[in-house]
């Protein structure tokens, strides 16, 4: 199984809505990563997961709380959002160390109303 | 800072036709990495570049990199409309990977 699985697909949230992003992977990697991406630029890294504890926060707004309840999954908690934080958020695993060769969801589209 | 520039950022080109989209990185890396981007998709890792001179191949795409010159090139060789695509490269750096802009690339039929 080299999936990794991203639940929703899709989402619309209102500004003062709280709602949380699922991924999933079973390939016993144990770095696991948030990416944003707007349209027609590359993904941008928000965290970094490794052996389930937060090693990287590229000094992301609070409103966006990510979480690693065990080696396979990763989560991340969204809470009063404003419309610029429409993107594509991908979550990507990797062996630890193994940062480019990272395995990537497809994505949950997120539309801030 | 490490900065990873692509070009060209725009490619449109016939069927049939090669070209060359370049990759450069402002510091010194050994592993170098290229995906692929369908619109409203997610990343596909295509190539795997990790020391220097490296040269990978899949069918009608040739990466390679020298990582003196701090280059990387992603060839393609008679271009088919399938491959249509945003190809970004990138280079990891403190359990980082920092992308290039991606080079979208249009072929005509």
């Amino acid at each position: 199984d080299t999936e990794v699985t991203q639940t929703p697909k899709h989402l619309v949230m209102g500004m003062t809505n709280k709602k949380s992003l699922k991924c999933e992977q079973h390939m016993g990697h144990r770095a696991m990563y948030w990416y944003k991406q707007k349209a027609k630029k590359p993904p941008e890294l928000m965290f970094v997961y490794s052996y389930e504890k937060l090693s990287i926060n590229e000094s992301v707004p609070s409103r966006f709380s990510p979480e690693c309840p065990n080696s396979s999954l990763l989560n991340l908690h969204l809470h009063a959002l404003q419309p610029e934080d429409s993107a594509l958020y991908l979550c990507a695993s990797s062996q630890v160390n193994w940062v480019g060769e990272a395995f990537f969801g497809q994505g949950t589209r997120l539309t801030v109303v | 800072e490490l900065k990873v520039e692509q070009n060209p950022l725009f490619l449109s080109m016939q069927e049939g036709k090669n070209y060359t989209i370049y990759c450069n990185y402002s510091t010194t890396s050994d592993r170098l990495y290229w995906y692929r981007q369908d619109p409203g998709k997610s990343l596909e890792s295509l190539f795997v570049l990790l020391s220097n001179g490296a040269v990978k191949q899949e069918g009608r795409l040739m990466a390679s990199l020298d990582t003196k010159a701090r280059l990387s090139t992603l060839h393609i060789t008679a271009a088919v409309h399938d491959l249509s695509a945003t190809y970004f490269c990138a280079v990891d750096r403190d359990d980082k990977i920092i992308f290039g802009k991606g080079t979208r690339l249009h072929i005509l039929p």
